[in-house]
């Protein structure tokens, strides 16, 4: 148990919607990294905040946004969802002044139709 | 740029036997090295870490690595596997402080031959 929990667990949405999907960091954590994970494939880096700012973000179109809140907690919003969007999202949460170790919580599995 | 590439996209040892999963690695910048495991359904969780110091490290379920600079490598080991180690295991590393960003390779799939 990491301590990091998402939600939803699942959703499905039809392409063209909307999605916002939410994270709660471990606590004491105040940086947050977001993964896509395709169906047999490693995770891909979207984007990192840290103190409620964008800190590196990965090759990922600008319809995917995200944002922190002062308890450190998590959205991920995508616009405009296409058929290539369906993928479990990882959120992950760490100590910037720490040991640098993500704490990954269980994911959101995304299906779009 | 940083990448990881995972030798073997599947693995299958028997029972007891010694576990090898390979990880080759490409780094500008001395790297902090990851092994996580992804059981069915679930997120990633850390199974070792190395960032600075001694070279071998020791992680959960009886799992090791050793990070060899000199072949680019960080390799997990574990002498006995065991029916619950079947799972997804992926290599990832990352640049460190300040850049936690992990990237990953495209994972290995255990399989443990009763």
């Amino acid at each position: 148990e990491t301590g990091v929990t998402q939600s939803p667990t699942h959703l499905i949405k039809t392409r063209g919607q909307q999605v916002t999907l939410r994270c709660s960091s471990q606590s004491g954590h105040n940086t947050v990294s977001w993964y896509q994970q395709a169906l047999g494939q490693g995770p891909q880096f979207i984007f990192q905040y840290y103190r409620e700012e964008e800190n590196g973000r990965g090759n990922f179109p600008p319809r995917f946004s995200g944002l922190q809140f002062p308890n450190y907690s998590s959205e991920l919003n995508v616009n405009a969802l296409e058929l290539d969007d369906s993928a479990l999202y990882l959120c992950a949460s760490s100590l910037r002044e720490g040991q640098n170790i993500q704490y990954f919580g269980a994911g959101t599995r995304l299906s779009v139709l | 740029a940083q990448s990881v590439t995972q030798l073997g996209s599947h693995v299958s040892v028997s029972e007891g036997a010694l576990v090898l999963l390979r990880c080759n690695y490409s780094s500008s910048v001395p790297p902090y090295l990851f092994w996580y495991v992804q059981y069915p359904n679930q997120g990633l969780q850390l199974l070792l870490k190395y960032t600075t110091g001694a070279t071998l490290v020791k992680g959960i379920n009886g799992f090791e690595a050793e990070f060899k600079k000199s072949e680019t490598s960080f390799h997990l080991t574990k002498p006995s596997a065991h029916m619950s180690d079947a799972a997804e295991y992926f290599c990832a590393v990352s640049e460190g402080f300040g850049n936690e960003k992990l990237t990953f390779g495209t994972g290995t799939r255990l399989t443990i031959i009763p």
